[in-house]
């Protein structure tokens, strides 16, 4: 089955500093990958959704330069939380979807974020 | 636009009684239709989807959905609960032309008691 992984699964980092995560497709190719983020007991909200080859598009309300996302190949996206903050601090979940598969996307293991 | 709403954000059901967790939708699209289920610090896993094909569709794990265009439901159901059940579920709604992006519901927190 399609396999969609995530790195680091737990970071800690202090305030003032960068975050990078990666999204990985491991058996299949995704020209669209998509950046969620999940707070305790709350459901996932979009922030991206990233292209391969061209620019994200952002959600409102989700700071660009903020959280840079980069779909550098079929396979991969990373996304980096620049200057981050305690408030920073969540879950975050990628899913990519399959170039065959419209309408399915395959969920990543999420990246737990602790910013001190 | 869409939208989901799921209606309960905690069921409790006894071992071996009937989940019924409940979503209903909203489209301006013919929608598809996501039930997932999210354990502990885990990503999320589809357990069935609705893509305008039989409207009963079942899934993983023994459960299954309907989707009812004339309620806008896509309630999920299981005829028996299994302690490992438990978990966070969602239901999502995409469409045609929406570029696969997902609209998540509130999600409901599913408690299996012994």
């Amino acid at each position: 089955g399609a396999v969609v992984s995530q790195h680091p699964s737990r970071v800690i980092c202090k305030s003032g500093t960068s975050v990078k995560i990666e999204c990985r497709s491991l058996d299949f190719q995704a020209t669209t990958m998509f950046w969620y983020r999940q707070f305790p007991k709350k459901s996932l909200m979009l922030m991206a959704t990233s292209n391969e080859g061209s620019k994200a598009t952002y959600e409102q309300g989700v700071e660009k330069d903020k959280f840079l996302i980069n779909h550098a190949s079929l396979t991969l996206s990373t996304l980096t939380v620049t200057s981050a903050h305690p408030e920073d601090s969540s879950f975050y979940i990628c899913s990519a979807r399959d170039v065959l598969a419209e309408y399915e996307q395959y969920f990543g293991p999420g990246t737990r974020l602790t910013v001190t | 636009a869409q939208s989901v709403t799921q209606l309960g954000s905690h069921v409790s059901v006894s071992e071996g009684a009937l989940v019924l967790l409940r979503c209903n939708y909203s489209s301006s699209v013919p929608p598809y239709l996501f039930w997932y289920v999210q354990y502990p610090n885990q990503g999320l896993q589809l357990l069935l989807k609705y893509t305008s094909a039989a409207t009963l569709v079942k899934g993983i794990n023994g459960f299954e959905a309907e989707f009812k265009k004339s309620e806008t439901s896509f309630h999920l159901t299981k005829p028996s609960a299994h302690m490992s059940d438990a978990a966070e579920y969602f239901c999502a709604v995409s469409g045609a032309g929406q570029g696969g992006k997902l609209i998540f519901g509130q999600g409901t927190e599913l408690s299996v008691k012994p």
